[in-house]
């Protein structure tokens, strides 16, 4: 099971931090990751975080996005610099069904609705 | 890219219905299908494009081959009524169709 936390609501030029608590097994294992759904637009895979410690991100938010895990809350943790209403999305927390990089996501959190705005 | 259609699907129960996805380039077989109801986590229906994922009933069925790929429902159930997207993860960065809403006639 996942879930995501964080606060709805982030002003464009800050910083968007969430966070995905998983439960059931531990954030050491497998590759972890965070897609987003702007309204009316498909789903925009991120980025990963790997059980080898690396990191993936899709090259458009290159710079701008950090993926972490903490392994004393068993949660992993989205951060995103500099956000403008563009960034404003449903975003899901997701586990690959493999332990690589070309896998499907075989559990999703329910998604959190982040606003950017004043 | 993906492009997935219909986008609106309007059926009954009982009905079979079909979504489609189409890829830019060969996936390989790469590719998913993911059901997601109103106020539920998205929930993986398919991946290597036919292989059903543990627990999703038998009515569902995936299909396809090289760039092009399909979701099958057979024998509609009211559980059914939902938004199903595609996945490509065979080429970096994954990308996701459009979606499909299949509502109750």
């Amino acid at each position: 099971h996942l879930e995501e936390s964080g606060p709805g609501l982030v002003q464009p030029s800050k910083t968007l931090s969430l966070q995905c608590t998983v439960s059931g097994g531990s954030v050491e294992a497998s590759f972890w990751t965070w897609i987003r759904q702007a309204p009316g637009r498909a789903p925009e895979w991120i980025g990963y975080f790997s059980n080898k410690a690396i990191t993936n991100f899709i090259p458009s938010l290159v710079g701008r996005v950090t993926i972490t895990v903490d392994t004393s809350k068993n949660q992993f943790s989205l951060s995103l610099r500099s956000v403008t209403a563009a960034d404003t999305a449903t975003y899901f927390c997701a586990r690959q069904k493999d332990d690589h990089m070309y896998s499907p996501l075989e559990i999703w959190g329910q998604g959190i609705f982040v606003t950017v705005a004043p | 890219e993906m492009t997935q259609s219909p986008s609106i699907l309007s059926a009954s129960v009982g009905d079979t219905v079909t979504i489609t996805c189409r890829a830019s380039e060969s996936l390989s077989e790469g590719l998913a299908w993911y059901q997601r109801r109103p106020g539920e986590a998205p929930r993986l229906l398919i991946y290597k494009a036919s292989v059903l994922q543990k627990g999703v009933p038998s009515r569902f069925n995936g299909s396809g081959s090289g760039t092009d790929y399909a979701l099958t429902i057979k024998n509609l159930q009211p559980d059914d009524f939902a938004f199903y997207f595609c996945h490509q993860y065979w080429h970096f960065s994954f990308t996701f169709g459009g979606g499909t809403n299949v509502e109750a006639k």
